[in-house]
């Protein structure tokens, strides 16, 4: 089953505006990533996190872990048209040596 | 760098066919992974290989096998296809992280395979 869930499934929003995805998890996690996927494309990496640290920040993105609640959010700033795409998050876990995803948020930003 | 290769990009079966998907990458990374992909869902782990020689079953291995005899390439095989195995599948590969992590997963761009 999916480790990972996202939410919302999907988010619109305008160009300018700010974008929030959720993602929670199940089990214990050595770190945590979110991952971009344009329509047919392979998933391109954005920011990975460690479970000892709560925030990151990488360009206009800014990722929240809160391990106690097993949850992450990652926030666009100033979106772009060029941010539409589906968003997912993924977990690595203590003995298991690859990536578990979730569902995915698809977000569409309007121009 | 190429980074991670797989072909073909499309193929169609007919159902109780075999075929081989590819998958090679060049930045000598010892962790390779298959995932498929199926209709407005994530990721969903079919093996996994953390060197050569090395592989494990991941969420959903059934109807499907993998070898690693180099590093370089991590084939996975459809031994009798079905049109549950209709989906699109990812090949990943990373580096062996500090503490053993797998950290950041380079992406091929991905086969497309309908089952009929």
């Amino acid at each position: 089953s999916q480790q990972g869930e996202e939410d919302p499934q999907a988010l619109s929003i305008q160009e300018g505006e700010n974008a929030t995805m959720n993602c929670s998890y199940k089990t214990s996690i050595n770190n945590l990533q979110w991952y971009r996927q344009n329509s047919g494309r392979g998933l391109v990496h954005l920011i990975l996190i460690r479970s000892n640290e709560r925030e990151k920040h990488s360009g206009r993105l800014r990722v929240t872990l809160d391990t106690s609640k097993k949850s992450s959010s990652l926030l666009i700033t100033a979106s772009r048209a060029a941010d539409t795409a589906s968003y997912f998050c993924a977990t690595y876990s203590p003995g298991r040596r690859a990536l578990t995803f979730g569902s995915g948020t698809r977000l569409q930003v309007q121009p | 760098n190429a980074g991670v290769t797989q072909t073909p990009k499309f193929q169609v079966l007919k159902t109780g066919q075999s075929m081989t998907l590819q998958c090679a990458q060049d930045m000598n990374h010892e962790y390779m992974s298959w995932y498929r992909q199926d209709p407005g869902m994530g990721l969903r782990l079919i093996h996994y290989s953390v060197g050569a020689g090395i592989t494990d079953q991941g969420e959903v291995p059934n109807g499907y096998n993998v070898s690693r005899s180099t590093t370089e390439d991590f084939p996975l095989r459809l031994l009798s296809a079905a049109p549950s195995q209709t989906s699109v599948y990812f090949c990943a590969s990373s580096y062996r992280g500090a503490g053993g992590n797998t950290d950041t997963q380079y992406f091929g761009p991905g086969t497309r395979l309908t089952v009929l």
